[in-house]
């Protein structure tokens, strides 16, 4: 299993560019979740699918910001336009909905600047 | 006041010696407890989960106490490779949403 896998790893962009942020999910896992990372803020929710339906949006900043799943093993996030107080590492994560014990497997983030 | 405090640290401790991290959450309908530990520049990975009657794994000890609303990790024999950020996690209902706190930085010294 290659599990959670995202791209690009790292992102630099001017400000007012789009950024498209991309995340594949594990085979068979039905959840997904993008979260944001600051040092100021830490790890935040920003939005979460299962089944490939929004549940809740209610951490997306600004409209500036979108996330769409077209399908069960993808989703992206997207930022139009981007500002640097959009930097941030971006992580998706996975998991399985049954089982109450399960956890979630992050993929390896992507770190955004935006100058 | 924030859904899962953690002691930011650092707490800085010699190798082989037992730290203790504690974490409050202030929802008292939170389901599942578990302890992520993020390395630098790293994604969160999960350490453990937390049950009610508390549990080991190896030199990592977990406990919950719903009455207080409060986890715990004990690391015993501390390692140089513990060495990362710690953090507390819960969820709420069955919609698992995992609440994070900031985490605690733990340095393990040689």
């Amino acid at each position: 299993d290659a599990g959670v896998i995202q791209s690009p790893r790292h992102e630099v962009t001017e400000m007012g560019q789009e950024v498209t942020l991309r995340c594949k999910l594990i085979s068979g896992h039905n959840s997904l979740f993008w979260y944001r990372q600051t040092m100021m803020r830490g790890l935040e929710l920003l939005i979460y699918f299962n089944n490939n339906v929004p549940i809740d949006d209610s951490g997306m900043p600004e409209d500036r910001f979108s996330a769409k799943m077209p399908n069960a093993s993808f989703s992206t996030l997207k930022i139009q336009p981007s500002e640097p107080r959009d930097s941030a590492v971006y992580f998706c994560a996975s998991s399985l909905r049954s089982g109450r014990r399960d956890g979630y497997t992050f993929g390896s983030g992507t770190r955004l600047t935006v100058v | 006041r924030k859904e899962v405090e953690q002691d930011p640290g650092p707490f800085n401790v010699p190798e082989g010696a037992t730290v203790a991290f504690n974490c409050t959450y202030s929802n008292s309908a939170s389901q599942s407890f578990f302890w992520y530990r993020q390395d630098c520049r790293k994604e969160p990975k999960l350490l453990m989960s937390v049950y009610s009657s508390g549990n080991e794994d190896g030199r990592f000890t977990a406990q919950l106490n719903r009455a207080s609303q409060y986890i715990s990790l004990l690391i015993r024999d501390s390692k140089l490779s513990d060495s990362a950020t710690y953090l507390c996690v819960v969820t709420l209902d069955s919609s698992y949403k995992l609440i994070f706190g900031s985490g605690t930085r733990l340095l393990v010294r040689p």
